[in-house]
């Protein structure tokens, strides 16, 4: 079946824009969850949605980061005003009902540069 | 809080000789342990996991770890290392943030080199 699927693959963009990066989970997770994967920080958290349930942003780095998640499915995540320290790999993750031992399933990731 | 230390950030293996990974975890909490292998320019594929069931646990392309409860280890191995090894390796730990979240802590990764 389909995996995680994460667009744009890439994204280049200038310091100070906006840039939005969209993820599609497998169909019927319940749980999506955030990473941010960068050279000197290694591989981070940074959001989890779960259902209706609100979601645990404790991992977002700034207010310039946001999240959200529109029907229970796909999740978008936000970053305004981008600055260089921005350029990672964003990894969007999902895991099936039920499952409290956290098996998370990855997309391939947004590799995001900001000039 | 958890975390992770993987010990070595890169390794080098002749082919067929034994592959072996440290994982190094702390939890305040019983852990569910994983790793995870990422191929170039590729997400992150999930080799094994450790949830209580059995301290050893087989993966995928033989791989296998043994969970250490006295040592808090979780060490990966391979009895003989092939060329398709090549990949960076990340060993994590998951519990419940009292969030409701099990996001993963991972450790910085290991990167394997398989030598012919």
């Amino acid at each position: 079946g389909a995996g995680v699927s994460q667009s744009p693959s890439n994204k280049v963009t200038e310091k100070g824009k906006d840039v939005e990066l969209r993820c599609d989970p497998i169909s019927g997770h319940t749980a999506l969850y955030w990473y941010r994967q960068s050279l000197g920080q290694g591989l981070e958290f940074l959001i989890y949605f779960q259902g209706n349930s609100a979601p645990d942003k404790s991992g977002l780095p700034s207010d310039r980061f946001s999240a959200e998640r529109t029907g229970g499915s796909v999740s978008t995540l936000t970053i305004q005003r981008t600055q260089q320290e921005d350029s990672a790999v964003y990894l969007c993750a999902s895991s099936p009902p039920g499952a409290t031992n956290n098996e998370q399933f990855f997309g391939p990731g947004t590799r995001l540069t900001v000039l | 809080a958890q975390s992770v230390t993987q010990l070595g950030s890169h390794v080098s293996v002749s082919e067929g000789a034994l592959v072996l990974l440290r994982c190094n975890y702390s939890s305040s909490v019983p852990p569910y342990l994983f790793w995870y292998v990422q191929y170039p320019n590729q997400g992150l594929q999930l080799l094994l996991k450790y949830t209580s069931a059995a301290t050893l646990v087989k993966g995928i392309n033989g791989f296998e770890a043994e969970f250490k409860k006295s040592e808090t280890s979780f060490h990966l191995t391979k009895p003989s290392a092939h060329m398709s090894d090549a990949a960076e390796y990340f060993c994590a730990v998951s519990a419940n943030s009292g969030a409701g979240s099990y996001q993963l802590t991972f450790g910085k990764g290991t990167k394997l080199s398989v030598i012919p």
